[in-house]
């Protein structure tokens, strides 16, 4: 089983600032690497596949990289719909999630 | 609109049995792989197994291994999931997820139901 972890577990940002999240694998999983953002209330929304392709829909202010074993999700310029939980998910063999990023105000 | 519907959910004694459906629309649902995530109150995400296409790969987590069973029937565009031996711990809320991917049994997951809630209490 490959376990992934995130951090930091809370990141405490202003609007219009930047926001770094890492995710870290326990064996390489290539690029099969994906991010999800989650709200209060709703199902996860797939963000970022393939460590650094958007989804549709998903605005460029929006970015990921990384392979193997280190990722990190960017988010250039925070808007205040982007406060939400984060999620990261290997897909390399039968999937697994990390513990998720609470992206919140500072 | 494609769309996943999930049903099923409710109040179980521990120890007792309960049978999740996933109804899908909008898509050729026969194409792609299929999983069952949950998420207990206030907790993160957790993958709780996956189906292959056409049925031929399976996979679960090690929590609900042995217990856990998923199946598909791609003549009725439906994904089940069959849970035994239900614990406490298995309370949660359900997610059916559709695969970005067609052919594969494992890819980043485009498209998530609302989600059905499975308490286990006795």
């Amino acid at each position: 089983e490959i376990v992934m972890t995130q951090s930091p577990a809370t990141l405490s940002v202003s609007p219009g600032e930047r926001a770094t999240l890492s995710c870290r694998a326990s064996q390489s999983v290539s690029s099969n690497l994906a991010w999800y953002q989650q709200k209060p209330g709703l199902a996860p929304r797939l963000l970022i596949y393939g460590a650094s392709t958007r989804a549709t829909g998903i605005p460029a202010r929006f970015s990921g990289s990384g392979s193997g074993t280190e990722f990190t999700l960017t988010i250039s310029s925070l808007q205040s719909e982007d406060f939400a939980l984060y999620y990261c998910q290997q897909y390399n063999n039968w999937p697994s999630f990390g513990p998720g990023t609470k992206v919140d105000i500072k | 609109e494609a769309q996943l519907v999930e049903s099923g959910g409710g109040l179980v004694q521990p120890g007792r049995s309960l049978r999740l459906s996933c109804a899908a629309s909008g898509f050729t649902f026969a194409d792609y792989a299929m999983h069952w995530v949950r998420q207990a109150p206030g907790k993160g995400l957790e993958w709780v197994s996956g189906i292959s296409w056409n049925s031929g790969s399976r996979g679960y987590a090690d929590s609900v291994k042995g217990r856990f069973t998923i199946s598909r029937d791609n003549a009725k565009n439906s994904l089940y999931l069959q849970m035994n031996s239900l614990r406490a711990e298995d309370t949660a809320l359900y997610y059916c997820a559709k695969d970005r991917y067609s052919g594969s049994y494992a890819d980043a997951f485009d498209m998530w139901g609302q989600g059905t809630m499975v308490t286990v209490s006795s």
